[in-house]
């Protein structure tokens, strides 16, 4: 298993404003994930993100507005830039480890912009 | 493409009632199946897994049965209680497509003294 923190736990933003996500994990892994949960709504996968690579991002997710960062195995940033309303969210870091096709996630970053 | 499909909710039962949450899935080759839980105000918990037809998984008294004739993994546990209050999640990965995780819409389990 892994054990996933992220930073901050939940924050307020203004309309324009970006914010960056960290996610510290507690043991060296190959990929990990952003994920977006929108209010009342399932998990949608951003990208993954391998270390020493750039990260892979899904339909209707782009570099520019959701920039990532993978220094090392055992960290990540997902930064939202140029936030609106509808970004609002609880963004969440995953990553692969033990056995094969587990993923662990962290406790989420509750993201409301106003 | 692939997806999940889950009943919806919310479900709300009385506590010791047995629960079945339906979870139906559509995939281009054999993906693994999983339930994840998510408690109020937590990030989400793998709750169990299969890998293969007709593998059962279980964890805390919940179990799923991997049934790739009906292409379906129901959550099942015989007798529920209040802290089993959460919202359920059905996802599936397929093999060699980097696992990434497709999730159901999720199913709210509400359970009463």
């Amino acid at each position: 298993s892994a054990v996933i923190s992220q930073k901050p736990s939940r924050d307020i933003c203004q309309r324009g404003t970006s914010l960056t996500i960290q996610c510290q994990v507690d043991s060296q892994v190959t990929m990990m994930f952003w994920y977006r949960q929108q209010p009342g709504q399932s998990l949608t996968l951003i990208a993954t993100a391998n270390q020493g690579s750039e990260a892979t991002y899904e339909s209707g997710f782009v570099i520019d507005k959701f920039p990532i960062s993978r220094p090392n195995l055992t960290f990540s940033t997902l930064t939202v830039s140029n936030m609106s309303p509808e970004d609002s969210s609880i963004y969440l870091c995953s990553v692969r480890a033990g056995e094969p096709y587990e993923q662990y996630f962290g406790p989420g970053t509750r993201l409301t912009v106003t | 493409g692939n997806s999940v499909t889950q009943m919806e909710g919310p479900v709300t039962l009385s506590e010791e009632a047995f629960l079945t949450i339906n979870c139906t899935y559509t995939a281009t080759g054999y993906p693994s199946l999983f339930w994840y839980v998510q408690y109020p105000g937590e990030g989400l918990q793998l709750l169990l897994k299969a890998t293969k037809a007709d593998d059962k998984g279980s964890n805390k008294g919940f179990e799923a049965t991997y049934r790739k004739e009906t292409t379906s993994f129901h959550l099942e546990k015989g007798s529920v209680q209040v802290s089993d209050s959460a919202v359920y999640f059905c996802a599936l990965s397929l093999t060699g497509g980097g696992n990434k995780l497709t999730f159901g819409t999720g199913t709210q389990l509400k359970v009463e003294l």
